[in-house]
């Protein structure tokens, strides 16, 4: 699988807005990006993917270049429950890979 | 809640000590996984199974054993093991491989915390 890098660490303040930013210049066209978050002891939990558009869901936004070669998780009011590991991860489309390949994500922490 | 539960969530054991995991989904899903969350390191797939079927052990030492009885139970057999084992261990599961490709969810369980004497 293609290879994803993100910053180690952001932190935001509560209730604004975070962008999450992830560069995976050398995707290919099958790929899809996935992110992933986990909380404090906790296992990772799905947060939103996407193939060329941008998506939404209940959870955040997920922005895609147009030229895919970067993505950012948008997390449109940050609160205190937000703090977690984010991890950005390609998954393959053109086969049925089923290994999820976890980096060492961008810790958020989020302040009051 | 994920659907996805793990027991024990913590477990000390010493290195001649025989233990195992447990991991049951109420998901309805039909593929398992044993994930391994070192201090400071990425997660590491362990083992695939997919029906009941091994489909995947990603180079895991002889004294990891897994076991899937049926599509709903997951369970990591321990003995022999090494300070160094002394991790998270996380379960998960998701639709069965192949049938949704590159957009499969995977739901994890909450991990069992393995420290090892």
């Amino acid at each position: 699988d293609a290879k994803t890098t993100q910053p180690n660490s952001m932190e935001s303040n509560e209730e604004e807005p975070v962008h999450l930013p992830c560069n995976h210049s050398t995707i290919s066209g099958t790929d899809y990006i996935h992110w992933y978050r986990q909380l404090p002891s906790q296992g990772p939990e799905y947060v939103i993917h996407g193939l060329t558009s941008n998506v939404n869901n209940r959870m955040a936004s997920l922005a895609i270049a147009e030229d895919r070669k970067s993505s950012t998780l948008i997390l449109h009011r940050a609160t205190l429950r937000d703090a977690a590991v984010y991890y950005c991860i390609l998954r393959d489309g053109s086969n049925s890979g089923y290994a999820l390949n976890f980096g060492k994500g961008t810790s958020l922490l989020v302040t009051p | 809640e994920t659907g996805v539960t793990q027991t024990p969530r913590h477990l000390v054991m010493g290195m001649t000590n025989k233990k195992s995991l447990k991991c049951e989904q109420h998901l309805g899903h039909n593929a398992m996984y044993w994930y391994k969350q070192s201090a400071k390191k990425p997660l590491e797939l362990m083992f695939v199974y997919n029906f009941k079927e091994q489909t995947e052990n990603n180079s895991v030492p002889s004294r990891f054993s897994p076991e899937c009885p049926n599509s709903s139970h997951l369970f990591l057999h321990l003995h022999t093991l090494q300070p160094e084992d002394s991790a998270l261990y996380l379960c998960a599961s998701s639709l069965p491989i192949g049938s949704g490709g590159a957009t499969d969810t995977q739901y994890f369980g909450p991990g069992t915390r393995l420290t090892v004497l």
